[in-house]
């Protein structure tokens, strides 16, 4: 399984971007890159996904390297409420739609 | 907003004991998973089913867990007998299919054995 990694651990202030790096060097090119975050004391939630091309939604952006050896996931104001721990996660056609959770970046906004 | 129910959110157990976890996933949803959160780490994946067959268990313990999904909609996952280890976040997902959709995450529950 390709495998990524992250910060342990980021700062950021309240209403300004946050950009999360994550390095795949061995991803294949079948691989999507998903981002998932968790809030304490609740389970996970998908924030973002793609394969080769920027993507945007109503969460955040997701950057991805023309070599697709590395992804940034960026918020584009941080609000209170984005302190979470953030997982960058490869999924490949063959792994049957689960998804290998690293240890994630740990996302702290301060006021 | 549908979502993934999971009871109790939190058990308390003697080692040696029974446990069950239950989960109902969004409605229509075929793939529900089940996985364990160790505290510090990311969740890993115990089993997986596809309706009501199980397609990936490669990491579930089964000498001591057991999972089922009758009918292809709600979930038990088992521990018997619970161990001193077992105490993580047991959190369940669904989603439409398997290969890149979304998966939806339950609120968790939280054991704890004694």
């Amino acid at each position: 399984d390709a495998k990524t990694t992250q910060p342990n651990s980021m700062e950021s202030n309240e209403e300004e971007p946050v950009h999360l790096p994550c390095n795949h060097s061995t991803i294949s090119g079948t691989d999507y890159i998903h981002w998932y975050r968790q809030l304490p004391s609740q389970g996970p939630e998908y924030v973002i996904h793609g394969l080769t091309s920027n993507v945007n939604n109503r969460m955040a952006s997701l950057a991805i390297a023309e070599d697709r050896k590395s992804s940034t996931l960026i918020l584009h104001r941080a609000t209170l409420r984005d302190a979470a721990v953030y997982y960058c996660i490869l999924r490949g056609i063959n792994q049957g739609g689960k998804l290998i959770f690293g240890q994630g970046t740990e996302l702290s906004v301060k006021p | 907003e549908a979502e993934v129910a999971q009871s109790p959110r939190y058990k308390i157990t003697e080692k040696s004991q029974a446990v069950a976890f239950w989960c109902d996933p969004i409605s229509g949803h075929a793939t529900l998973y089940w996985y364990r959160q160790i505290l510090g780490q990311g969740p890993e994946l115990l089993v997986q089913f596809q309706d009501e067959s199980v397609v990936d268990d490669s990491q579930l313990p089964k000498d001591r867990f057991s999972a089922e999904r009758l009918k292809g909609v709600d979930s038990t996952l088992k521990i018997q007998p619970a161990e001193l280890g077992d105490s993580a976040m047991y959190l369940c997902a669904s989603s439409f299919g398997t290969e890149y959709n979304e998966q939806f995450f339950g609120p968790g529950t939280r054991l704890t054995v004694l």
